[in-house]
């Protein structure tokens, strides 16, 4: 049973646009939603991250988007940069108060940014 | 995440073969994982640890086992290596609101 679903697989787009990766998830006791940003050779990083008690977090270019009652949470990169070409992962905890201890990742994004 | 060594960076190996893995931090972190990563399936969680004397199944340990020699050196090995533990092997810890990720090993098995 996968309980993050993350789509789409890959993602194309032109410098300057703006790139939305979706997540949907099932088990409403996760609290903690990060999103990992992983480049080629690289470990995965943590790029930003939300819990529930509120609906969008931003910083700098990158946003989520918060949907409790769809279970549904999502990624923007707002003028979207050939530096950003990376593969992107959702994940969900629980833990009471957003513990990181344990992720379940989704499988991936892989976002290219044509310059 | 330098803090986070993985070692070797690559490997090749024969099926059969009995592997070791070696991760080691300097976060002083109790916390510390192993995941596997595929193409097309993400990142998946082999065993965690949150102390030296815990130790625990992800959802795919079966063929994997693993040591917790010290706080700071957690260790993944294949007793006997199969084609499809073929993967890119990442360790991690936790602590301070986050994941830390070492850069991996490739591992192949022929």
């Amino acid at each position: 049973q996968q309980q993050v679903k993350q789509s789409p697989q890959s993602l194309i787009v032109q410098k300057g646009g703006i790139s939305i990766i979706n997540c949907a998830y099932e088990n409403t006791a996760f609290d903690y939603f990060p999103w990992y940003q992983q480049f080629p050779g690289k470990g995965p990083a943590l790029l930003i991250a939300i819990r529930p008690d509120v609906s969008e977090k931003k910083e700098g270019r990158f946003t989520i988007s918060f949907n409790k009652s769809a279970k549904q949470f999502s990624l923007h990169i707002m003028d979207s940069q050939p530096g950003d070409s990376a593969t992107y992962f959702c994940a969900a905890s629980k833990g009471g108060g957003g513990s990181n201890y344990k992720l379940t990742f989704g499988k991936g994004t892989l976002l290219t940014v044509n310059p | 995440d330098a803090d986070v060594t993985q070692t070797p960076r690559n490997r090749i190996t024969k099926t059969g073969k009995r592997i070791m893995l070696e991760c080691s931090q300097t976060k002083g972190h109790d916390r510390m994982y192993w995941y596997r990563q595929d193409p097309g399936l993400g990142l998946r969680l082999i065993y965690y640890s949150f102390d030296v004397k815990d130790i625990n199944k992800g959802e795919i340990s079966d063929g994997y086992s693993v040591s917790r020699q010290a706080q700071a050196k957690f260790s993944l090995s294949l007793e006997s290596a199969i084609p499809n533990q073929t993967a890119l092997y990442f360790c991690a810890t936790s602590g301070g609101g986050r994941q830390h990720f070492g850069d991996g090993t490739r591992l192949s098995i022929l």
